[in-house]
């Protein structure tokens, strides 16, 4: 059962433009939300989180927005860089007994931004 | 460098054969995470350690193990590989609960089965 589900497994943008990477999520447990960017040979490094509690956070070119209701998150890169080419997972995380966090993780959008 | 460190990088191995795969958390981080990412796949949970104890299994088959050591670095154990082993396995830590809801991945271990 996917959980968070990442729909478009690619997405090509033109430099300078909007890029908006979105994913649906089904447990309504899910609390807090991350996006995390992956280059080829790394790992994947935090982007952005938002809280259940807010609708949209916004860091330099990278805002999120959540709509609870709808089960929904999307991130959005303006203005989209070459280097922001790679490949964005979306995350959940719900709080589990002790208050550990189970992370869970889409399968991943491919964004290429084109010169 | 991101603080987690993972070795090998790289690793190639026949069917039926065991390896190791090993984590260092990031300075003062007490959770490990274990990842697989197999091809056009996400990120599957597989383990997640808190010092030294096994706190969650996700989808981590029975030829699959792994410990965290009193050092909190982690191993794992995976053995009778078979070529659907092949995948890319990520570590992560985190700081203590209630401090930080975020990972620090390592760059992967590549493991390719033949």
């Amino acid at each position: 059962d996917q959980q968070v589900k990442q729909n478009s497994p690619s997405l090509s943008v033109q430099e300078g433009r909007i890029s908006i990477l979105n994913c649906d999520y089904t447990n309504s447990m899910f609390d807090y939300f991350l996006w995390y960017k992956k280059y080829p040979a790394e790992g994947p490094t935090f982007l952005i989180s938002i809280s259940s509690i807010k609708d949209k956070n916004e860091d330099g070119r990278f805002t999120v927005f959540l709509n609870k209701s709808a089960k929904h998150l999307s991130l959005h890169i303006v203005p989209s860089q070459p280097g922001d080419s790679a490949v964005y997972f979306c995350a959940a995380s719900a709080r589990r007994s002790g208050g550990y966090q189970k992370v869970t993780f889409g399968t991943g959008t491919k964004l290429q931004v084109i010169p | 460098d991101s603080g987690v460190t993972q070795t090998p990088k790289h690793l190639i191995t026949a069917t039926g054969q065991r390896v190791t795969l090993r984590c260092s958390p990031r300075s003062g981080d007490l959770s490990v995470y274990w990842y697989q990412q197999s091809l056009d796949q996400g990120l599957q949970f597989l383990i997640h350690y808190y010092n030294g104890e096994e706190r969650a299994k996700g989808n981590i088959l029975e030829r699959f193990s792994a410990q965290q050591f009193p050092d909190l670095h982690s191993e794992l154990n995976l053995s009778s590989l078979e070529l659907g082993d092949s995948a890319l396995y990520f570590c992560a830590s985190s700081p203590p609960p209630r401090v930080s809801y975020g990972y620090t991945f390592g760059s992967g271990t590549r493991l390719t089965v033949v």
